[in-house]
């Protein structure tokens, strides 16, 4: 199956710092989205991005498919941005989502 | 928007009980749903395919019987953890894709934390 590895698998940020997370996977994708995770363990929905560049704030995502990697940008960063950031690809679009690991963010005040 | 909607949030059990999970698309209908696991400190692992009228689709290597999915209307799916056991303790989450205009999205439930004694 299509593997999905997500980098850095921590990070430490001062508040007010930038940052970019990256989502590399195996194979061809009809959907990738981004994720964040909450303490609580809530998903939001970031983006979806199977290919270009969208902004929605200070979060922005590129993925390149022809080079099957994606990009979530984080500025200027604030502590509740803290949590874990997931991608998540369906290659098939069998409504098969396979998450990466995930990047866990903690921005410190 | 798109809001999925996930009950309990929590749940201790004691061994060999079952325990239900009822996860509803609040505003619009949802003909699949999702249902995941996440270990502590891991990611998602996609448990099943739960499609509305027919039977669920499961992973491998996912336990048909200990978990039995319903989807018995468009916005209702449940997840019935059977003669639960401590390795079945997790985090469980329900998914749903969006409506029309959001249908390439994902949208979660909140969780819920299944505590087996």
């Amino acid at each position: 199956g299509i593997q999905v590895e997500q980098s850095p698998p921590d990070l430490i940020l001062q508040e007010g710092a930038n940052s970019t997370l990256r989502c590399n996977f195996s194979d061809s994708v009809n959907n990738l989205q981004w994720f964040h995770q909450n303490p609580w363990g809530q998903l939001i929905n970031l983006f979806y991005i199977p290919s270009g560049t969208k902004q929605n704030g200070r979060l922005s995502a590129t993925t390149v498919a022809t080079e099957r990697y994606s990009l979530l940008y984080i500025s200027s960063s604030q502590t509740t941005d803290s949590g874990v950031y997931f991608c998540a690809v369906d290659p098939y679009n069998f409504n098969k989502f396979y998450f990466g690991s995930g990047t866990k963010l903690n921005v410190k005040p | 928007g798109a809001v999925v909607s996930q009950h309990p949030s929590w749940v201790i059990c004691k061994s060999g009980t079952s325990v239900k999970i009822e996860c509803r698309s609040l505003d619009f209908q949802a003909t699949t749903m999702f249902w995941y696991r996440q270990f502590p400190k891991q990611s998602l692992m996609l448990m099943a395919t739960s499609n509305e009228g027919s039977k669920a689709t499961y992973e491998q290597g996912v336990e048909k019987d200990k978990f039995l999915i319903n989807h018995a209307s468009l916005t209702l799916s449940t997840l019935t953890v059977t003669s639960a056991h401590p390795e079945d303790s997790s985090f469980y989450i329900c998914s749903a894709r969006g409506p029309t205009v959001l249908n390439e999205k994902l949208f979660f439930g909140s969780g819920t934390q299944l505590s087996v004694l």
